[in-house]
């Protein structure tokens, strides 16, 4: 089974809609992060957690919210969707923890996000 | 703020020589990494090399190897022996040592010519 999972994996809304992708995570990481891929502009954070109570915006949070409802869930909502928000989604998480994955993000399969 | 440059869009070599990816980063933080990822047409992310910017060493893992110039803010990879499956989009990524936050460049498509 996949460490990280994204639900659904591809979308396709209308403008004005408000839509919510999942991730879950079975790796025990306590950092998730939301990152939307554009072409050209390579991967760009939109929100990261340390944990339950610690939620912090990224570069392009304008448009987002998201929601960490345990250790190993972390959602992204788009209130009213438009259609530049058109992009490809990746959720990650890391482990501060020392060793030879430290500070390695492990991403989810991405969600394929289309606003019509 | 972190930025990365990836200033090769497209890139191409023949099946079985090497090629070097090139990237450049500017930051202001003392402690952080430096990744290599790699995109196949599946799209999923994966880590091909990472780089702790303490270690003089540049990092290896069998085919990839990176040219790590600390004072130039350089991190290339190199790949030898291209295979056909090496062909993907490279993503040159930053992490900070405090918050893990990546910040990617822009990204250099591989082909792979048979």
């Amino acid at each position: 089974d996949a460490d990280v999972t994204q639900t659904p994996r591809n979308r396709i809304t209308k403008t004005g809609k408000r839509i919510m992708l999942e991730c879950s995570q079975t790796k025990g990481h306590d950092r998730m992060y939301w990152y939307r891929q554009d072409p050209g502009l390579g991967l760009r954070l939109i929100y990261y957690s340390f944990d339950v109570k610690d939620i912090n915006k990224g570069e392009i949070s304008d448009g987002y919210s998201v929601s960490r409802q345990a250790q190993a869930k972390f959602s992204l909502s788009l209130e009213s969707a438009i259609p530049n928000q058109t992009a490809l989604y990746f959720c990650a998480t890391s482990d501060p923890g020392q060793g030879s994955s430290y500070n390695e993000q492990f991403f989810g399969p991405g969600t394929r996000l289309t606003v019509l | 703020a972190q930025t990365v440059t990836q200033s090769q869009p497209e890139m191409s070599v023949q099946e079985a020589e090497t090629v070097t990816l090139s990237c450049t980063y500017d930051t202001s933080e003392s402690d952080y990494y430096l990744f290599w990822y790699k995109q196949p047409p599946s799209r999923q992310m994966i880590l091909v090399i990472r780089q702790e910017a303490y270690k003089q060493q540049n990092a290896t893992e069998n085919r990839f190897s990176v040219n790590f110039q600390k004072a130039a803010k350089s991190f290339s990879l190199k790949i030898s022996d291209s295979q056909l499956g090496d062909a993907a989009m490279y993503f040159c990524a930053h992490g900070s040592g405090n918050t893990g936050k990546l910040i990617f460049g822009q990204g250099t498509t591989l082909q792979v010519k048979p």
